[in-house]
């Protein structure tokens, strides 16, 4: 059963545009939620993340929104740049109950196209 | 970057025959984790230590061992490699699971077992 979901596998945006990256979840005691960037043949980096606590946290062009009620987080990136084309994975723990595991979702392509 | 180092990066071999992955850090965190990635199924945790000898399983552990005798290394062992165990395989590291740090990842070992 998957607990976190990116049921779209890719996302085509013209450059200076908005990315708008969703990710639903069904475990109700995840509390921290995360998003990581993956270049081919490299490992996922960090982008940024957003405790249960918050419904909004910003980076720069990143932003990350989360509707506890609805279970679902998303992810906007403005402007998008050709350097955000990437795979892109949702990821949940339940970091209060002190658990070291992640749970990731399938991921998502972006392409920005110049 | 996080100072983590997987080696070897890529690796061929023949099934039934055992493998060792390993991943060396320079951060001295705590917990460390390996993950292999599939097409269609994200990132999964095989197994994770959360302390020299302390470690647990993750989602995905059969047919897999693990140890770490050092803070800084942390080895994934494949007893007797099946075809089902081609994959992508990440460790990844993070400093604590209670004030919300994310986990940073190495750039992979690609493993193809024939």
């Amino acid at each position: 059963d998957q607990q976190v979901k990116q049921n779209s596998p890719s996302l085509s945006v013209q450059e200076g545009r908005i990315s708008i990256l969703n990710c639903d979840y069904t475990n109700s005691m995840f509390d921290y939620f995360l998003w990581y960037k993956k270049y081919p043949a490299e490992g996922p980096t960090f982008l940024i993340s957003i405790s249960s606590i918050k419904d909004k946290n910003e980076d720069g062009r990143f932003t990350v929104f989360l509707n506890k009620s609805a279970k679902h987080l998303s992810l906007h990136i403005v402007p998008s740049q050709p350097g955000d084309s990437a795979v892109y994975f949702c990821a949940a723990s339940e970091a209060r109950g002190g658990s070291e595991k992640l749970v990731f979702g399938k991921g998502m392509k972006l392409t920005v196209n110049p | 970057d996080a100072g983590i180092t997987q080696s070897p990066r890529h690796k061929v071999t023949e099934t039934g025959t055992p493998v060792t992955l390993r991943c060396h850090q320079t951060e001295n965190h705590r917990y460390m984790y390996w993950y292999r990635q599939d097409p269609g199924h994200g990132l999964r945790l095989i197994h994770y230590s959360y302390g020299v000898k302390d470690t647990d399983k993750g989602e995905v552990s059969d047919g897999y061992s693990v140890s770490r005798s050092k803070t800084e290394d942390f080895l994934l062992t494949l007893e007797s490699a099946t075809s089902s165990q081609t994959s992508v395989y990440f460790c990844a590291i993070s400093e604590s699971v209670y004030s919300n740090q994310p986990q940073h990842f190495g750039d992979g070992t690609r493993l193809s077992i024939l």
